[in-house]
């Protein structure tokens, strides 16, 4: 199905692990986005790309890196995962860069960092 | 910089009531445009609403609309016709015309909006 698609839906790791949380779309959009949410946070912004091989850092960086080697993919990786990481993860893509441009968002990634 | 401000955690609404969800917003930018996303208790998150500040008349999509007082800085959602699905988690944010990265959107924390039957 065409959208765009986050993995793993759930996942439950330990403190200094490494994750990482897939994100893919089919909609070959331009600009793809990481938030994370947290009650009373709202959704922060952690880093956000225009193009491939071209990613900014966004409000939230510090722990986290990101890559797009392809358009389609934009994966977030937590280096070594800590208490404070625990949230869930929104992936988002948009296609144009014009101030209309809405934002699409995947189903979220729930993390628990134990 | 762009800053996002909903001041209400959490609102109650008789079902079929209209009811107004507060947003303030803080930028520097000449023109940007305000948005308003609805978050159900499964979690997704889905556009509703988008304003421009140069748009000359506030937007309306179906029983949601935006009240935008630009000199007050504030682009509240009404809802009308209050329904038990609209019980969900309410985001305002915004995108600001800020040179190379136009392309972010900035939300505040959201507002918890119960429909009471």
């Amino acid at each position: 199905d065409a959208g765009i698609t986050q993995s793993p839906r759930y996942k439950i790791t330990e403190t200094g692990r490494q994750v990482t949380l897939m994100c893919h779309q089919t909609w070959s959009h331009s600009y793809m986005f990481w938030y994370r949410q947290d009650l009373g946070h709202g959704l922060r912004l952690i880093y956000y790309s225009a193009a491939a091989d071209i990613t900014d850092k966004g409000e939230v960086p510090d722990g986290y890196v990101v890559s797009r080697s392809k358009t389609e993919n934009f994966p977030l990786t937590l280096e070594s995962a800590t208490r404070s990481q625990t949230s869930v993860y929104f992936c988002a893509s948009s296609e144009w860069s014009t101030l209309s441009g809405e934002l699409f968002f995947g189903e979220g990634s729930r993390l628990t960092v134990l | 910089a762009q800053k996002i401000t909903q001041t209400q955690p959490g609102m109650f609404v008789q079902e079929k009531e209209a009811v107004t969800l507060d947003c303030t917003y803080d930028t520097s930018d000449p023109s940007y445009g305000l948005f308003w996303y609805k978050q159900p208790s499964s979690g997704e998150m889905i556009f509703l609403i988008y304003q421009g500040s140069y748009d000359q008349q506030n937007a309306t999509e179906g029983r949601y609309s935006l009240n935008f007082q630009k000199a007050r800085k504030s682009a509240n959602l009404v809802i009308s016709a209050s329904q038990l699905g609209d019980s969900a988690m309410y985001f305002c944010a915004m995108r600001g015309d800020s040179g190379g990265s136009n392309y972010k959107l900035t939300f505040g924390k959201g507002t918890l909006l119960t429909v009471n039957p």
